[in-house]
């Protein structure tokens, strides 16, 4: 099947810096969501984007739909210990059923 | 209002039990789904109900059984499980099922599932 590259797979960050993952696939997509999960819960959506080149955010987080709408990114400005989690980008390809997942970011913050 | 609410939370069973989880919505959704997930891995799409009617069955083995007995509600009937079908599964819904991009699904806490 389709699939998305999601990078980093890990990231070992401190309290207070940036955070920026992305999604790149090979395949046009119609809608790029970015979820977080927490251990044991399911995926809580943070945004959601529409059109290629939307360039949208929520709080301290940023996403953009790549222009070419095969890629996306997540930002996340000033890191807090409440980001750790799984962030997994996910997408809806042209024509398709159901949901494409990256494999995850795996957001961990160094006291 | 987004939630979509599971039950049970976690469940223990035996191979040979029959036992379901539950999934309801009330945000007028007319798209339902089942995922499974693996420990570290992405969500793994089992079924997809599009206005009640089953759409979509991912090479699914019958020893789950969805059913949609409402828009509001899905179920998952289990029987004779295995233990590599222990897992976290998550159901989802969203507003229509149209691959048109207006598809965002709301995802439940999901059930935490054992089977012995």
């Amino acid at each position: 099947g389709q699939q998305l590259n999601q990078s980093p797979q890990s990231m070992f960050i401190q309290e207070g810096e940036d955070v920026s993952m992305n999604c790149t696939s090979s395949s046009i997509f119609n809608t790029w969501l970015w979820y977080k999960q927490d251990p044991g819960e399911g995926p809580v959506l943070l945004i959601a984007l529409y059109k290629a080149g939307e360039l949208t955010s929520n709080g301290r987080l940023t996403a953009q739909f790549g222009i070419t709408r095969k890629d996306s990114f997540l930002n996340i400005s000033a890191s807090i210990p409440s980001d750790v989690g799984i962030y997994f980008c996910a997408g809806q390809l042209v024509g398709a059923d159901g949901l494409t997942f990256g494999k995850g970011t795996h957001l961990i913050i160094q006291p | 209002d987004t939630e979509v609410t599971q039950t049970p939370k976690h469940l223990v069973m035996g191979m040979t039990n029959k036992k379901s989880l539950k999934c309801e919505q009330h945000m007028g959704h007319r798209a339902m789904y089942w995922y499974k997930q693996k420990a570290k891995k992405p969500p793994e799409l089992m079924f997809v109900y599009s206005y009640e009617k089953l759409s979509i069955n991912e090479s699914v083995p019958s020893r789950f059984s969805p059913e949609c007995p409402n828009s509001s509600l899905l179920n998952l009937h289990l029987h004779a499980l295995q233990p590599e079908d222990s897992a976290l599964y998550l159901c989802a819904s969203s507003q229509e099922q149209s691959g048109l991009g207006i598809d965002t699904q709301y995802f439940g806490p999901g059930t935490r599932l054992t089977v012995l």
